[in-house]
C-alpha cells in the first residue's frame, strides 16, 4: 500500500522570503509523483510532476522539486513567495506503470504568505 | 473547451434524501474519478472508471454509487444522505497512453447534509 505525508498542516511564511513544503511517500513500487495547488474555492491544478529523469522539476508559477529517492521525499520549493501564492499544497504519488493511474494524496499543506 | 465540469456547485440535503452529482468531461478522456476533500484529511477516493460502462471502488465508496454510461459523463450518487456525508466533491479525468498522468479537476461540489 502507498501513502503520502505532508507533515506540515500549515507554513506561514512572509513575502519574499524562500519555502520549503515537505512531502515523504511509502511504496513497495516505483512511483510518479506530483504536486497539486488548490487556490481557495477552486479545483486542483497541476504545479509540477515526477515521472522520469532529472531529479529537479521545475513547475508553474517558479515552483520547483527535487526527487530524492533514498529518503523517499519529493519536497516543493521557491526561492521567494507571493502574496498570490496563499494557497493549500498537495502532494500525491501514483505506481509507476499502473492500470487506473489512482492518486494517493496527502493532507495538503496550507501556505500562508503574509505581507 | 470547458475542461471538467460539475454541477450542482453547491447543495443542501437532509439526511436521508437522495441526490446526483454530474461530472462532464469534453477531453475524450478514458480514466474519470470521484474525490471527497475533508479538512485535515486531503483528497479521498470514491470510485472511478476507466472507461465507459465500467467502475470500481476506490478508498471510501460506502454510501455512494456510480456511473458511467457515457464516456464524457460520470455521476455520483447518493441513494441516503448523512451527515458524515457533507464534504466538498470534485471529480477528475486523466488520459491514458499519453505518458502525461496528469488529473484535470473539476472546480467541485459542496455537499451540506442536515
Amino acid at each position: 500500500a502507498q501513502s503520502v505525508t505532508q507533515l506540515d498542516s500549515q507554513v506561514p511564511v512572509f513575502e519574499e522570503a524562500p519555502v520549503e513544503l515537505r512531502c515523504n511517500y511509502s511504496s513497495s513500487v516505483s512511483v510518479y509523483l506530483f504536486w497539486y495547488v488548490q487556490y481557495p474555492n477552486q479545483g486542483l491544478q497541476l504545479l509540477l510532476k515526477y515521472l522520469s529523469g532529472s531529479t529537479l522539476v521545475k513547475g508553474i508559477n517558479g515552483f520547483e522539486a527535487e526527487f530524492n529517492k533514498s529518503q523517499t521525499s519529493f519536497h516543493l520549493r521557491k526561492p521567494s513567495v507571493h502574496i498570490s501564492d496563499t494557497a493549500e499544497y498537495f502532494c500525491a504519488v501514483t505506481n509507476y506503470g499502473g492500470a487506473t493511474n489512482k492518486l494517493i494524496f496527502g493532507t495538503g499543506t496550507l501556505l500562508a504568505v503574509q505581507p | 473547451n470547458a475542461g471538467v465540469t460539475q454541477t450542482p456547485k453547491f447543495r443542501v440535503l437532509k439526511t436521508g434524501q437522495s441526490m446526483t452529482l454530474l461530472c462532464a468531461q469534453d477531453m475524450n478522456h478514458e480514466y474519470m474519478y470521484w474525490y471527497r476533500q475533508d479538512p485535515g484529511m486531503g483528497l479521498r477516493l470514491i470510485h472511478y472508471s476507466v472507461g465507459e460502462g465500467t467502475t470500481a471502488k476506490g478508498e471510501v465508496p460506502d454510501g455512494y454509487n456510480v456511473s458511467r454510461l457515457k464516456k464524457q459523463n460520470f455521476l455520483l450518487g447518493l441513494e441516503s444522505a448523512a451527515p458524515s456525508q457533507t464534504s466538498v466533491y470534485f471529480c477528475a479525468s486523466t488520459a491514458t497512453g499519453t505518458g502525461n498522468y496528469e488529473q484535470y479537476f473539476g472546480p467541485g461540489t459542496r455537499l451540506t447534509v442536515t
